[in-house]
């Protein structure tokens, strides 16, 4: 069972605009949501995350949004550069359960 | 740099053959734990090692086995590959289980079944 899903497989954004990033969950357990971001021939890497008692955190040009109702996050990615373009995982945490979704492959285009 | 190496970078192996992949770290975490990731597709846990506790998830197959002989090295042994088990697998690491302990990935290692 999928219990995070990234219905986006690709998304493609000029250099400069915002990119956004969708995560849904069906689990309403998840207590803490993380994102990460993969480069080609790379390990995943650690970029951003939120636990359930918020509802935004922010880390430079990164934000993330919880909206727990709707079981529903997403990562805002503005102004978007060129070396953003990468794959990113949504990742969802409850009692030592952690849970990733497929990925959205963003490409910043200059 | 500290950080998680997996060897080799690209393995192939035949069908039915043992094959075993390898992980090492030089951050001195406590958890460490193995991905499987096809094509397209979530990360799927297989299993962790807390320390020497090795904690299997339900549905890994039995094909599949963990070694972890101390800190640093922890081995993927896949006893008798079939065509499904190609796939990219990922090692990872974390200070502790804690939700907000961040996971530390190696660049995976490529299985190829032929």
């Amino acid at each position: 069972d999928q219990q995070v899903k990234q219905n986006s497989p690709s998304l493609s954004v000029q250099e400069g605009r915002i990119s956004i990033l969708n995560c849904d969950y069906t689990n309403s357990m998840f207590d803490y949501f993380l994102w990460y971001k993969k480069y080609p021939a790379e390990g995943p890497t650690f970029l951003i995350s939120i636990s359930s008692i918020k509802d935004k955190n922010e880390d430079g040009r990164f934000t993330v949004f919880l909206n727990k109702s709707a079981k529903h996050l997403s990562l805002h990615i503005v102004p978007s550069q060129p070396g953003d373009s990468a794959v990113y995982f949504c990742a969802a945490y409850n009692n030592n359960d952690m849970r990733f979704g497929a990925g959205t492959r963003l490409t910043v285009k200059p | 740099d500290a950080m998680v190496i997996q060897n080799p970078r690209y393995q192939v192996t035949q069908f039915g053959k043992p094959v075993t992949l390898s992980c090492s770290q030089t951050l001195n975490h406590n958890v460490m734990y193995w991905y499987q990731q096809k094509s397209s597709q979530a990360p799927k846990l297989l299993f962790h090692y807390y320390d020497k506790d090795f904690n299997n998830e339900a549905d890994t197959p039995d094909n599949f086995q963990s070694r972890r002989p101390n800190t640093s090295f922890c081995f993927l042994d896949i006893r008798s590959p079939g065509l499904g088990d190609a796939a990219m697998y990922l090692c990872a690491t974390s200070r502790g289980p804690a939700r907000n302990e961040k996971l530390f990935f190696g660049s995976g290692t490529q299985l190829s079944v032929l």
